[in-house]
């Protein structure tokens, strides 16, 4: 049961362009979407959400998107850095309850 | 900045017998939660608990896991006893009264040999 799905196994990206990581999801009652960020050995770190009444938030270098009619978010990392190394975990969660559903994570990888 | 805290960081122990996992949540926040992962695979949801009671639980979270707050800051999860496939990352994580961002401690690694 995929509810949330990230098909981007891993992504790579130069050193100051753009990263954009892809999220699609299949629930239409999902009303809250997440983004977390994982080091190995680490536990996730919350990076960025977005409500489903936008479509767009923004914090420093993070900015997420949501097409709601496509089911589809998007997160963009601008310039990236070494240190966004990591995989990205897209998740969501329904209004009738708070447990998060989670994609399997994209490991984005940047490159000097 | 407030942390989660879990401990131990890493248990190893024999099939069969009981493990107990900690976590320490950030003070002012009021639902707590457990997730698993195991290696290669999706984050999963086990459990959720407030005000001293679960709210809502996964499939994964049977008879054989439960969990507590016994002593109003530690939140644990208990597992009676361990399968082969118990073994994975354990994750707590807890969240404000109003809020939808779940804040996450390191996690254990639990290994069932």
């Amino acid at each position: 049961d995929q509810q949330v799905k990230q098909n981007s196994p891993s992504l790579s990206v130069q050193e100051g362009r753009i990263s954009i990581l892809n999220c699609d999801y299949t629930n239409s009652m999902f009303d809250y979407f997440l983004w977390y960020k994982k080091y190995p050995a680490e536990g996730p770190t919350f990076l960025i959400s977005i409500s489903s009444i936008k479509d767009k938030n923004e914090d420093g270098r993070f900015t997420v998107f949501l097409n709601k009619s496509a089911k589809h978010l998007s997160l963009h990392i601008v310039p990236s850095q070494p240190g966004d190394s990591a995989v990205y975990f897209c998740a969501a969660k329904s209004d009738s309850n708070y447990q998060l559903i989670w994609g399997a994570g994209t490991k984005l990888i940047i490159k000097p | 900045e407030p942390e989660v805290t879990q401990t131990p960081s890493h248990q190893v122990t024999q099939m069969g017998q009981e493990v107990i996992l900690r976590c320490v949540p950030i003070s002012n926040h009021l639902y707590f939660y457990w997730y698993r992962q195991i290696l290669g695979q999706k984050v999963e949801f086990l459990v959720s608990f407030y005000n001293n009671e679960i709210s809502e639980k996964s499939e994964i979270f049977d008879d054989q896991f439960s969990v507590e707050r016994p002593d109003g800051s530690n939140f644990t999860l208990k597992i009676r006893s361990t399968k082969l496939e118990d073994s994975a990352m354990y994750f707590c994580a807890n969240r404000r009264l109003y809020g939808s961002e779940q804040y996450f401690g390191p996690g254990t690694r639990l290994t069932v040999t």
